[in-house]
């Protein structure tokens, strides 16, 4: 089945510890996304890829690192979490920018004690 | 900064009326809409997504845009409990300064909507 597959499902990290959050898509989409979700404050742009060797800040990088080697992948690394980093993690790609739809993978909640 | 606006809520509609869902935005220059449902604990899903002024039906879902009042909604008729979760609006624009051509998905932070059977 087509679609966005994120990993871990969820992962509690102690603080100082680098963790890198996988997403994969095989839609063969040029754009991919990655959003935070915070209780209060809705979902918010980490970082971005409009094509492969690409990449793009959003409106919260600090502390977040991605890549993207190929089409199919783009994985967001936390290179030294702390608490604040807290928070569900989404994937999302679409078939150009951003005004083409956003396909969402099931999300990644990461707990940083 | 561009923002787009959603009451919180929640809005809580009895089971078979209409639920009447609004977004405001700043970014006059905003040109794609989308509506996305959340169910608790899920991803958001796409409803709808509209780029021209006027109406559009999909089902029970019909989307309204108005770019003059900066201003886009989605009703939902007939509602169903199972009608019942977060709805996120979005608004996309051009990003950054002359030149680029960065378009910018901005997220509304939700109306939770309640379905009573």
């Amino acid at each position: 089945i087509a679609g966005i597959t994120q990993a871990p499902t969820s992962q509690i990290l102690a603080a100082g510890r680098r963790m890198t959050l996988r997403c994969t898509q095989d839609m063969r989409h040029n754009a991919m996304y990655w959003y935070r979700q915070d209780l209060g404050l809705g979902l918010r742009l980490i970082h971005y890829s409009n094509t492969a060797g690409t990449t793009g800040k959003g409106e919260v990088p600090d502390g977040y690192s991605v890549s993207r080697a190929n089409t199919d992948d783009f994985p967001l690394t936390l290179a030294s979490a702390v608490p604040s980093q807290t928070s569900v993690y989404f994937c999302a790609s679409a078939p150009g920018p951003a005004t083409s739809p956003l396909h969402f993978g099931n999300g990644t909640r990461l707990t940083v004690t | 900064q561009k923002e787009v606006e959603q009451n919180s809520g929640p809005l809580s509609v009895p089971e078979g009326a209409i639920a009447s869902l609004n977004c405001t935005y700043s970014d006059r220059g905003s040109q794609s809409f989308f509506w996305y449902r959340q169910y608790s604990g899920k991803s958001p899903e796409l409803i709808m997504f509209i780029y021209s002024n006027g109406d559009k039906e999909d089902g029970r879902f019909t989307a309204q845009l108005n770019k003059a009042s900066q201003y886009v909604s989605l009703l939902i008729r007939d509602s169903q409990p199972s009608d019942s979760a977060t709805y996120l609006c979005a608004v996309c624009g051009l990003h950054g300064s002359s030149g680029g051509s960065n378009y910018k998905l901005t997220f509304g932070k939700g109306t939770l909507l309640t379905v009573n059977p």
